[in-house]
């Protein structure tokens, strides 16, 4: 399975926006890129995914590069129940195993 | 309320203790997961259900037992476990599998002593 690469953490301010990267130079071309993130005490939870295009959800934004090597998650109004661990995971076919990596656990503050 | 519950919220038990797990999807799904999330490491797949028949069964050892009556319920036995086995075990449903979406439930944390 690809891999990817994320930063440990971030840390933002309540009510600005927030770019989480995720790199995956490994990319093949069916796998899709899925973002999860777990809340303090809960399971994850699905926020978005895509293969070229950008997508948009109610939850966030994903921003994937032309070449596909490299996305951004982005938060456009961080609140402080935003604070989560944010897991960038490739999945063959979109339906391929959940490979979870380390993740960014980002940080909001008031 | 994520549709996915698990019960019991904590456990702790010995290592010569028997004890079980439960998983219970509201969500009408056909697949479910089994999960262990050890501290500072990522979330390890153990067990895939999909309409009730194991699909995925990732090295996990024999101490670890899973069992899926019906497509809404899982269970993980346990039995003489080790300290290192101490984890937040969580379970997780989708529609089919494969499938895009997996929702989890609030997993159980689990001591092993």
């Amino acid at each position: 399975d690809a891999k990817t690469t994320q930063p440990n953490s971030m840390e933002s301010n309540e009510e600005e926006p927030v770019h989480l990267p995720c790199n995956h130079s490994t990319i093949s071309g069916t796998d899709y890129i899925h973002w999860y993130r777990q809340l303090p005490s809960q399971g994850p939870e699905y926020v978005i995914h895509g293969l070229t295009s950008n997508v948009n959800n109610r939850m966030a934004s994903l921003a994937i590069a032309e070449d596909r090597k490299s996305s951004t998650l982005i938060l456009h109004r961080a609140t402080l129940r935003d604070a989560a661990v944010y897991y960038c995971i490739l999945r063959e076919n979109q339906g391929g195993k959940l490979i979870f990596g380390q993740g960014t656990e980002l940080s909001v503050k008031p | 309320e994520t549709g996915v519950t698990q019960t019991p919220r904590h456990l702790v038990m010995g290592m010569t203790n028997k004890k079980s797990l439960k998983c219970e999807q509201h969500l009408g799904h056909n697949a479910m997961y089994w999960y262990k999330q050890s501290a500072k490491k990522p979330l390890e797949l153990m067990f895939v259900y999909s309409l009730e028949e194991r699909v995925e069964n990732n090295s996990v050892p024999s101490r670890f037992s899973p069992e899926c009556p019906n497509s809404s319920h899982l269970f993980l036995h346990l039995h003489t476990l080790q300290p290192e086995d101490s984890a937040l075990y969580l379970c997780a449903s989708s529609q089919d599998y494969p499938s895009v979406g997996q929702y989890f439930g609030p997993g159980t944390r689990l001591t092993v002593l």
